[in-house]
C-alpha cells in the first residue's frame, strides 16, 4: 500500500471515446503529478498540480485534460485518444513541488489500451 | 545525449552477489538523486535517495553519488531473487526545477538461485 490509489487498474477504450483516470493520495501531500510509461521508455512527466493549481504541462496533447478539485485527488479526462496513447499511466504525489529534495510516491497505475 | 541514461540490462547476476547498477545524467547542476525499484506490473517504489557526493548505506542497499563525473550508482549486496526487477534513477535538476523529476529507462536486474 503506497498510500496513492488510482482506479480503474486496466482500461481499453476506443478513439471516440471519452474516460478518465483517477487518482486519490492519503499522505496529506500537496503536489500531485500524471506520468505516462511506455514500453522501453523512461517515464515521462506530464502535468505537475500544487495546491490543486496547475504548475507544469509538460507539452502534453490537448486530448489529455487534467482536473485536481482539491490536493487529495486528481483526475485525467481522455478524449479522441490516438493508439500510441496506449501506456501505463502512474500518479504520483509529493509533499510539495517547488522542492527538489523531495521523493514521489507512485500509484499502481492505469494500463490504457486504445483499439 | 539522454538527460538521463542507464544501461538497460538485463543485468543478471547470482544469489548472494553484489549488483552494481549505474546512472549518469548530463545537467551538472543536478541536485537530488532517487533510485526506485519497480516491479513487473506494479508502481515505481523509492528506495533511495541521494544529494551529497560519497556513499549513503540503508541496509543491503548504497547509493553512491559523483558529481564530479555526474554519476550516480546503487550497489546491492547479497543480492536475493526477490531484487529481481526493474531499478529506475531519477534526477532533480534544481531547486528551480521543482519537483521534476527526469527519470532514466531503468535497468532490469535478474538475481539467480
Amino acid at each position: 500500500e503506497t498510500g496513492v490509489t488510482q482506479t480503474p487498474r486496466h482500461l481499453v477504450m476506443g478513439m471516440t471515446n471519452k474516460k478518465s483516470l483517477k487518482c486519490e493520495q492519503h499522505l496529506g501531500h500537496n503536489a500531485m503529478y500524471w506520468y505516462k510509461q511506455s514500453a522501453k521508455k523512461p517515464l515521462e512527466l506530464m502535468f505537475v498540480y500544487s495546491l490543486e493549481e496547475r504548475v507544469e504541462n509538460n507539452s502534453v496533447p490537448s486530448r489529455f485534460s487534467p482536473e485536481c478539485p482539491n490536493s487529495s485527488h486528481l483526475f485525467l479526462h481522455l478524449h479522441t485518444l490516438q493508439p500510441e496513447d496506449s501506456a501505463l499511466y502512474l500518479c504520483a504525489s509529493s509533499q510539495d513541488s517547488d522542492r527538489d529534495n523531495q521523493p514521489q510516491h507512485f500509484g499502481d497505475g492505469t494500463r490504457l489500451s486504445i483499439l | 545525449q539522454k538527460e538521463v541514461e542507464q544501461n538497460s540490462g538485463p543485468l543478471s547476476v547470482p544469489e548472494g552477489a553484489i549488483a552494481s547498477l549505474n546512472c549518469t545524467y548530463s545537467d551538472r547542476g543536478s541536485q537530488s538523486f532517487f533510485w526506485y525499484r519497480q516491479y513487473s506490473g506494479k508502481s515505481p517504489e523509492l528506495i533511495m535517495f541521494i544529494y551529497s557526493n560519497g556513499d549513503k548505506e540503508d541496509g543491503r542497499f548504497t547509493a553512491q553519488l559523483n558529481k564530479a563525473s555526474q554519476y550516480v550508482s546503487l550497489l546491492i549486496r547479497d543480492s536475493q531473487p526477490s531484487d529481481s526487477a526493474t531499478y529506475l534513477c531519477a534526477v532533480n535538476r534544481g531547486p528551480d526545477q521543482g519537483g521534476k523529476l527526469i527519470f532514466g529507462q531503468g535497468t532490469e536486474l535478474s538475481v539467480k538461485p
